[in-house]
């Protein structure tokens, strides 16, 4: 599995806005790349995921670099319950590859 | 919809015995369930891909006879860790995906095992 690279930890104010980077520089062209959060003491959820054009959905927006090396999450008013840890995949999306490999994440945490 | 449940969501037991996990999709059918444990202040290590009506899957160190998986039906995989030992005390978690759409995976609320 192509590998990511996230900061450790990050820190935001409430209610700015969060930029979360993702590095992938061995990103294959079949790989997706997805974006999942885990509260503390919960499973993961999904938040986004795209291919190559920026998506947005109601959580969050993924803008994803040209070359495809590098992506960022944008959470575009944090809260303090966006307080998580933010994994970024790389899943290549033939048949049979469901399943996911997590990194270390980024540990956001949002400041009152 | 798309809720994954486990059972328990903690559970104690002794050193020596077993335990079963239950991960059960509420609101749609999957035909494949992950298994996956995570340390504390650690990321999550898949464990084990369940299919249904087949054998599990184990990923590379993990030990089939120890780490039972039964995929019985196409909302309900069981995890059964069998001759527990304090190093087995780790969060569980579990997730499936749907048969209609597989990008998205929906992850159970973990159980939490505690072997003393």
């Amino acid at each position: 599995d192509a590998k990511t690279t996230q900061p450790n930890s990050m820190e935001s104010n409430e209610e700015e806005p969060v930029h979360l980077p993702c590095n992938h520089s061995t990103i294959s062209g079949t790989d997706y790349i997805h974006w999942y959060r885990q509260l503390p003491s919960q499973g993961p959820e999904y938040v986004i995921h795209g291919l190559t054009s920026n998506v947005n959905n109601r959580m969050a927006s993924l803008a994803i670099a040209e070359d495809r090396k590098s992506s960022t999450l944008i959470l575009h008013r944090a809260t303090l319950r966006d307080a998580a840890v933010y994994y970024c995949i790389l899943r290549d999306e033939g048949f049979g590859n469901e399943k996911l490999t997590f990194g270390t994440g980024t540990r956001l945490t949002i400041i009152p | 919809g798309a809720v994954v449940s486990q059972h328990p969501s903690w559970v104690i037991c002794k050193s020596g015995t077993s335990v079963k996990i239950e991960c059960r999709s509420l609101d749609f059918q999957a035909t494949t369930m992950f298994w996956y444990r995570q340390f504390p202040k650690q990321s999550l290590m898949l464990m084990a891909t369940s299919n249904e009506g087949s054998k599990a899957t184990y990923e590379q160190g993990v030990e089939k006879d120890k780490f039972l998986i039964n995929h019985a039906s196409l909302t309900l995989s069981t995890l059964t860790v069998t001759s527990a030992h304090p190093e087995d005390s780790s969060f569980y978690i579990c997730s499936a995906c749907r048969l209609s759409s597989s990008y998205e995976q929906y992850f159970g609320p973990g159980t939490r095992l505690t072997v003393t």
